[in-house]
């Protein structure tokens, strides 16, 4: 089932910071994010393992809770380039198989 | 290394006519996968390989998508016969581990 991402747009102004919300209704392995600026393809920004494990980029961070199978992907100090839409994916096994949520369409302002 | 290449890039075509998008994922890399984009139904995930096995194919709408990897460099999606409700973008991701996949520029694909 394809997880629920919350909000679905954010207009922000630059140096505000923002968090986007990842639910499921299933026990995950894995949550994965994406960011994809129109006309271009998902670009991977961070990992989060059950277990702790995180992998990705410096400046983003990210949280897990296992138990109630939520991510929250936390953006601060917000760049003009960090517009675009952030999707998260799951996954129920170590096998890469992902199910991407619905997307939130981000907007930075100056 | 060039990334995830895809072709072509753009596809117009007719209803009814067979249409091939085909993706060369990156070296070393043992598995791929092939979403398809629209505004509707989102980035949904058709069929992935791990070492060129087919490994699950429940995305595939229907029995007019069929996907190939015959080697560890090469893979193909066909659509035969293309309806208009095929239209949208087809990206093609690979991976090496269970962390990032690295998706290609994505195919456009336009059925009138």
């Amino acid at each position: 089932q394809q997880p629920v991402q919350s909000p679905q747009a954010v207009i922000l102004r630059e140096g505000e910071d923002a968090v986007i919300n990842c639910s499921s209704s299933k026990a995950l392995y894995s949550v994965h994010w994406y960011r994809q600026k129109h006309g271009e393809a998902p670009v991977f920004l961070m990992i989060l393992l059950k277990g702790g494990e995180q992998k990705g980029h410096d400046k983003i961070s990210a949280s897990f809770n296992e138990k109630k199978q939520q991510s929250s992907l936390y953006l601060t100090a917000s760049q003009l380039s960090y517009s675009g839409t952030y999707f998260c994916g799951t996954g129920s096994s170590n096998t890469g198989k992902l199910i991407f949520g619905q997307g939130t369409t981000l907007q930075v302002k100056p | 290394d060039a990334g995830v290449i895809q072709s072509p890039r753009h596809e117009v075509t007719e209803m009814g006519q067979e249409v091939t998008l085909r993706c060369k994922p990156i070296s070393g890399h043992n598995s791929l996968f092939w979403y398809r984009q629209t505004m509707m139904r989102g980035l949904e995930l058709l069929i992935y390989f791990n070492n060129n096995v087919p490994i699950d194919d429940s995305g595939m709408p229907e029995d007019r998508f069929s996907a190939k990897m015959p080697n560890a460099s090469f893979s193909t999606l066909k659509i035969q016969p293309s309806e208009p409700r095929d239209s949208a973008v087809y990206f093609c991701a690979s991976s090496s581990t269970e962390y990032e996949q690295y998706f290609g520029p994505g195919t456009r694909l336009t059925v009138t």
